[in-house]
């Protein structure tokens, strides 16, 4: 079945940009997603992009998609202390990635 | 414009009783997913539904799970018999037809002891 994998922690200081990544094995997903949820929340969804477009940009948020290689990142930029939460990528409607640990020091 | 309401946030259920969680979905939205999110792990899906229709029922365990959408109401996804390793929090989402972007509400957390 397929798989959506993303690294499970990462750390920025306030300010910086932040780039979370995530690698997923199929590829007929039409849509592919970023959700954020924060401490004892549902899943909010920040983002998502057509599986035909190879960015998205809206306001801090730019998603990068690279159908070559099967990848999707999501950047933040000017990263503040209430971006840290956990980011789950997702393929298509019902897969998701074990979520990323956003952590921003002050 | 009320988002995805579940209810109860929070359920304690003693190991053999059942468990019964509500998902009321967004208004116009007339499909709903369940998904479960173990702890230290991401969501997994578990079920699609329509008003009065399965879809796809592919992530749901064979036995004790089921789950339901009728034409008034809230979906229900109930839990027959409960194990300590149903432990999790159950999130449902709601979409209206013909869009690809689900809305996803607070979750219930459900703790058998």
């Amino acid at each position: 079945g397929e798989d959506v994998e993303q690294s499970l922690f990462l750390s920025v200081r306030e300010g910086d940009s932040s780039v979370i990544n995530c690698t997923y094995t199929d590829s007929s997903s039409t849509y592919l997603y970023w959700y954020k949820q924060e401490p004892g929340a549902g899943l909010q969804l920040l983002t998502y992009i057509f599986s035909n477009m190879d960015m998205k940009q809206d306001q801090r948020l730019t998603v990068l998609l690279n159908k070559k290689d099967k990848h999707l990142s999501l950047r933040i930029a000017d990263t503040q202390t209430g971006d840290s939460a956990i980011y789950f990528c997702a393929g298509g409607e019902q897969v998701f990635g074990a979520g990323t640990i956003l952590r921003v020091k002050s | 414009n009320a988002g995805v309401m579940q209810n109860p946030r929070h359920l304690v259920r003693r190991r053999g009783q059942e468990a019964r969680l509500r998902c009321s979905p967004m208004k116009g939205h007339s499909h709903v997913y369940w998904y479960r999110q173990l702890p230290e792990e991401g969501l997994k899906f578990m079920v699609y539904l329509q008003k009065e229709n399965i879809i796809d029922e592919s992530g749901m365990p064979k036995e004790r799970f089921s789950a339901e959408f009728p034409k008034e109401g809230p979906s229900i996804l109930r839990i027959q018999q409960v194990v300590r390793g149903d432990s999790a929090a159950y999130f449902c989402a709601s979409s209206p037809p013909g869009l690809a972007s689900q809305y996803f509400g607070p979750g219930t957390r459900l703790t058998v002891t």
